[in-house]
């Protein structure tokens, strides 16, 4: 099974300020990997799809980077829903597996 | 608008099955293009997915859970189906139904509210 490491854990950032998260596969996963956010309580919610594309609505402030092993989830300017658990998830082997998660708080 | 909800009983007994339906609304199954899958959540925890069937009814399962796993679709309700055997404590968790684009390597482009199934005596 492919494993997704996702760091940091927890990631404290004020209002506005920008912010990155990072996602790591055991193996190479080549751009099959998508991000999701989840708010307390709710369904997750697709952002990025094929490492880089955004999902339909999504603001272009989140924009997703990385191949192979090593991806990034960049959120420009942090707007207050926007604080939320954000994982990731590589589509490339069975079975598919996510990462454990960052939560993003309010510093 | 496409929806996913999830139905089900809340509490299940060890040992007993647990049995979740996701009803669709806006997109007919039947007209394939995606497939559907089940994807949990223990409390405080990451995803798992679980499986997934397609509009003919073909299925792959998650190999740690293959064994206790049976999925099914029903295209004349427009629902599909988890039935999951031999439930533990483990498999309390929140249970989300979700659709991915039926291409070779997909992601999950639509999911269900989820449904929270607690395994206890």
């Amino acid at each position: 099974e492919t494993v997704m490491t996702q760091s940091p854990v927890t990631l404290s950032v004020s209002p506005g300020e920008g912010a990155t998260l990072s996602c790591r596969a055991s193996q190479s996963v080549s751009s099959n990997l998508a991000w999701y956010q989840q708010k307390h309580g709710q369904a997750p919610r697709l952002l990025i799809y094929g490492a880089s594309t955004r999902a339909t609505g999504i603001p272009a402030r989140f924009s997703g980077s990385g191949s192979g092993t090593e991806f990034t989830l960049t959120i420009s300017s942090l707007q207050s829903e926007d604080f939320a658990v954000y994982y990731c998830q590589q589509y490339y082997y069975w079975p598919q597996t996510f990462g454990g998660g960052t939560k993003v708080e309010i510093k | 608008q496409v929806q996913l909800q999830e139905s089900g009983p809340g509490l299940v007994k060890p040992s007993q099955t647990l049995s979740l339906t996701c009803t669709v609304s806006g997109v007919s199954i039947s007209n394939g293009g995606y497939y559907w899958s089940w994807i949990r959540q223990p409390a405080g925890r990451g995803l798992e997915w679980i499986g997934r069937v397609d509009a003919d009814g073909g299925t792959h399962q998650n190999p740690s859970l293959q064994s206790r796993v049976t999925l099914s679709v029903d295209t004349s309700k427009n629902q599909f189906s988890l039935i999951l055997s031999s439930v533990t404590a483990a498999d309390t968790a929140v249970y989300y139904c979700a659709r991915a684009y039926n291409y070779d390597f997909t992601w999950f482009d639509l999911w269900g509210q989820g449904s929270l199934v607690t395994v206890s005596t």
